[in-house]
């Protein structure tokens, strides 16, 4: 069984410069997780995803941060534009259904955002 | 606002010696309980997990845990460490409520010198 990919692995970017990150979920899985991960610290949830509708975005920076899941599969998530504090790991993880809770939560490999 | 502490940021030990790392948190509501870990260059990966039942959970590898409801507790343990054990291991609470979040603590460095 393939795992979560995300794209780029890593990526360097001036401050307000945008960027944008992929992730493509473990195939029939409904719910998709963002996580922000800053050195140091444990993940923290961006925004959740049940199938292509938004469950939970209470802790994205909306100002700042997007992100979409196209056709209830793959998503982006976008920052426009970087600040420094926005350094940090960007986790994706996937669950077969919404009370991720109940089963593993399959994270991705990261991408690592530099902000300069 | 709930949180989750690990109490050790990073552990050394030789290899064969006990591992204990805390986990505590702070909500007192119904809870699922995880322990998640990251070797070297690898993801995030589950390592074992409390939803109900005997307080006391195996996982991979070797290791266990207890959870200890009065104590909003849930201790990782590996009664003799290996060389490959060095990772980043996570505590992580679920609430049981309509948040469905998962809220991770800020991690523990396992370091084993063989």
């Amino acid at each position: 069984e393939a795992g979560v990919a995300q794209s780029p692995r890593y990526k360097i970017i001036e401050k307000r410069q945008s960027v944008a990150f992929w992730c493509n979920p473990i195939s029939g899985h409904a719910t998709l997780y963002w996580y922000q991960q800053i050195l140091g610290q444990g993940p923290k949830l961006l925004i959740q995803f049940q199938n292509n509708g938004v469950v939970d975005d209470s802790q994205l920076p909306k100002d700042r941060f997007s992100a979409e899941r196209l056709k209830g599969v793959d998503s982006t998530l976008k920052i426009q534009p970087a600040k420094l504090e926005d350094s940090a790991v960007y986790l994706c993880a996937s669950s077969p259904d919404r009370s991720g809770g109940y089963n593993e939560q399959f994270f991705g490999p990261g991408t690592r955002l530099t902000v300069l | 606002a709930q949180s989750v502490s690990q109490h050790n940021h990073h552990v050394i030990l030789s290899e064969a010696a006990s591992l204990e790392l805390g986990c505590n948190y702070s909500y007192g509501g119904t809870v699922n309980l995880f322990w998640y870990v990251q070797y070297p260059g690898q993801h995030l990966q589950l390592l074992l997990k409390y939803f109900s039942g005997d307080p006391l959970v195996k996982g991979i590898k070797g290791f266990e845990a207890e959870f200890i409801k009065s104590k909003f507790s849930f201790n990782l343990r590996k009664p003799s460490v290996q060389w490959s054990d060095t990772a980043e291991y996570f505590c992580a609470v679920f609430r049981m409520d309509s948040s469905y979040k998962l809220i991770f603590g800020s991690g523990t460095r396992l370091l084993v010198r063989p």
